[in-house]
């Protein structure tokens, strides 16, 4: 069974450039989470989705972030413009579905915000 | 809100002892799940074992068991026979069980780096 991917797997950028990252779900999972984990800390869950729709995006700032989850599968977050406070490695996760305890994790995006 | 913490920001072991790491959690709710996650410099987040709050046996996986303090809320990760891929970094992540928007989400503590030395 694969696991989840994600793309890129480095970035780098300048401030207030744009950047998006993409994940693609195990096969037959419904729910899929980013979260943010800035160096040193834990990570921090930025918006989950249930299928397509979003089910908790309490702690995404919206001023510059989104993501979407068109058809229910992949998924695509996208920062714009980023800041320096945004360098951290942005892991994608996915679950059969919300009930189900255990989380799947992908190998990460790490971005360098200069 | 719920919080995870991890008092121990590192921690080293020798291959084939014993170490524990120490997790404690705050919450005003009585049904949910805690968790231990690894991971390794690569990244990849892997669970490592799970607990859920209204068992009493203490989870064990192979070589890591947990001692599960439910009043005291402490969550605490012993492994045995310490190998060397076993150093990582480790976190602790708490999930609620109730049915609300934050179903799911996992709420993780700072992490704890554990070396193994040969």
């Amino acid at each position: 069974e694969a696991g989840v991917a994600q793309s890129p797997r480095y970035k780098i950028i300048e401030k207030r450039q744009s950047v998006a990252f993409w994940c693609n779900p195990i096969s037959g999972h419904a729910t899929l989470y980013w979260y943010q984990q800035i160096l040193g800390q834990g990570p921090k869950l930025l918006i989950q989705f249930q299928n397509n729709g979003v089910v908790d995006d309490s702690q995404l700032p919206k001023d510059r972030f989104s993501a979407e989850r068109l058809k229910g599968v992949d998924s695509t977050l996208k920062i714009q413009p980023a800041k320096l406070e945004d360098s951290a490695v942005y892991l994608c996760a996915s679950s059969f579905s919300r009930g189900v305890k255990t989380q799947y994790f992908g190998p990460g995006t790490r971005l360098l915000v200069l | 809100a719920q919080t995870v913490t991890q008092s121990q920001p590192e921690m080293s072991v020798q291959e084939a002892e014993t170490v524990t790491l120490s997790c404690t959690y705050d919450t005003s709710e009585s049904d949910y799940y805690l968790f231990w996650y690894k991971q390794p410099p690569s990244r990849q987040m892997i669970l490592v074992i799970r607990q859920e709050a209204y068992k009493q046996q203490n989870a064990t996986e192979n070589r890591f068991s947990v001692n599960f303090q439910k009043a005291a809320k402490s969550f605490s990760l012993k492994i045995s026979d310490s190998q060397l891929g076993d150093a990582a970094m480790y976190f602790c992540a708490y999930r609620s069980a109730g049915r609300g928007g934050s179903q799911g989400n996992l709420i993780f503590g700072k992490g704890t780096k554990l070396s193994v030395k040969p």
